[in-house]
């Protein structure tokens, strides 16, 4: 099994361009999630899935558009990016429910934008 | 809301010298709570975990730690570190009701010789 893939590893964009960061995962996972890493203020969740067809918000969504068509993907989209999204991104999957409580990271992206 | 702290933002420690990385949790029910490692440039690896039952834990690495409700704590320890320990350790509690895990803000470790 791969894990988490997460694609690509880094990006620079400029003020107001468009871009999607690319999450699949290979363990059948319904729970997917986004989260940014910012310096001393850990990991937010922005996004996350509870299953194909099912997205929702966490506490960073402002800015960032997820879908999940599938089970496998997760991709999560900034429409027109801007400073304050310059982060590290990581995507996490896991099966929910009693007994299902840790999450698998992929390696993270580093978005720059200028 | 669940919320968790992590005091220190960075810690020095020589190698061969005993760590303790101190996390706090507040959360209205029973914690699940995490330890997580990241790796310069790398993702985040599982340490440890705690559900229940034995409050003293074991992790990979030669890593432990031990969950004091009354303290409201799962503080991180290591008797002897090793270069290779040099990293940023993340501190999460799991919240049932949204599936939520619950990051702190990381403490940053430092290995000198």
């Amino acid at each position: 099994n791969a894990g988490v893939t997460q694609t690509p590893k880094f990006q620079v964009l400029k003020t107001g361009q468009s871009m999607t960061l690319q999450c699949a995962q290979d363990m059948n996972h319904e729970y997917m999630s986004w989260y940014r890493q910012d310096p001393g203020m850990g990991l937010r969740l922005i996004h996350y899935s509870v299953g194909a067809g099912i997205t929702d918000q966490g506490e960073v969504p402002n800015g960032y558009n997820v879908s999940r068509s599938t089970t496998e993907d997760f991709p999560l989209r900034l429409l027109s990016a801007a400073p304050s999204q310059t982060s590290v991104y990581f995507c996490a999957s896991k099966n929910p429910g009693e007994g299902h409580y840790e999450q698998y990271f992929g390696p993270g992206t580093r978005l720059t934008v200028t | 809301a669940q919320s968790v702290t992590q005091p220190d933002i960075h810690i020095t420690v020589s190698e061969g010298a005993s760590l303790e990385l101190r996390c706090n949790y507040s959360y209205g029910a029973t914690p699940y709570l995490f330890w997580y490692v990241q790796s310069p440039g790398q993702g985040l690896q599982l340490l440890l975990k705690y559900f229940s039952g034995d409050t003293l834990v074991q992790g990979i690495k030669g890593f432990e730690a031990e969950f004091k409700r009354s303290q409201s704590s799962f503080n991180l320890r290591k008797p002897s570190v090793h270069w290779s320990d040099a990293a940023e350790y993340f501190c999460a509690v799991f919240n049932f009701g949204n599936e939520k895990l619950t990051f702190g803000t990381g403490t940053r470790l430092t290995i000198i010789p």
